[in-house]
């Protein structure tokens, strides 16, 4: 069974602080990585991709991904109470059309 | 830029009852997908379609039938709901990268 492990949290950030949020996976052969953030009651929103092994920034948000290590993980920069949300991690398998999630690490903001 | 979209937003069913989901997305993606996500479950897939033509189970297929009726429409069918399948279902499309969510379907067997 192939699986994406996170942290269920809460993880609790003060406002202005940098959130780290982490996520493991087991297929050695994924190639493509994806954060996804879902306000309560709502639809995952796709927020970032990364295909190849370093950093990629976009905005406050910093996805990083080690192959080596098997481990992809998201920094929120100058986190605000409306980052507040659950933030998906998900691989697409190796050798098919399949995109595989965790079951997400719920994020806090306080103000 | 309607994307992703999903009828109905809500629904429920008493045990035993058949019914389906519709989505629809305008995006030209080739494959398709139907989730289920439940408290500290998190998305779960129950089927999905590589391209036209084609459907393939995935993690949680019991229980549900699904019919790629055209490139643009995937529909998912309940023939005898059961309580177990009160959850939320997700409709995605994907091209050759990222894949998007329609808003979600709210469904309560009883």
């Amino acid at each position: 069974q192939k699986e994406v492990e996170q942290n269920s949290g809460p993880l609790s950030v003060p406002e202005g602080a940098i959130a780290s949020l982490n996520c493991t996976y087991s297929d050695r052969g994924s190639q493509s990585f994806f954060w996804y953030r879902q306000y309560s009651g709502k639809s995952p929103e796709l927020i970032m991709s990364i295909y190849s092994n370093g950093d990629k920034e976009d905005g406050r948000f910093t996805a990083q991904l080690n192959k080596a290590s098997q481990y992809v993980s998201l920094l929120i920069r100058d986190s605000q109470p409306s980052d507040s949300a659950t933030y998906l991690c998900a691989v697409k398998a190796s050798g098919t059309y399949k995109y595989i999630f965790g079951t997400g690490t719920r994020l806090k903001v306080l103000a | 830029n309607a994307g992703v979209t999903q009828t109905p937003k809500f629904q429920v069913l008493k045990t035993g009852q058949s019914m389906t989901l519709q989505c629809a997305q305008d995006m030209n993606h080739n494959s398709m997908y139907w989730y289920r996500q439940d408290p500290g479950m998190g998305l779960r897939l129950i089927y999905y379609s590589a391209s036209e033509g084609t459907t393939d189970k995935g993690e949680v297929p019991n229980g549900y039938n699904v019919s790629r009726l055209n490139k643009r429409e995937f529909s998912l069918r309940l023939e005898s709901a059961a309580p177990s399948q009160t959850s939320v279902y997700f409709c995605a499309s994907s091209g050759t990268r990222e894949a998007f969510f329609g808003q979600g379907t709210r469904l309560t067997v009883v």
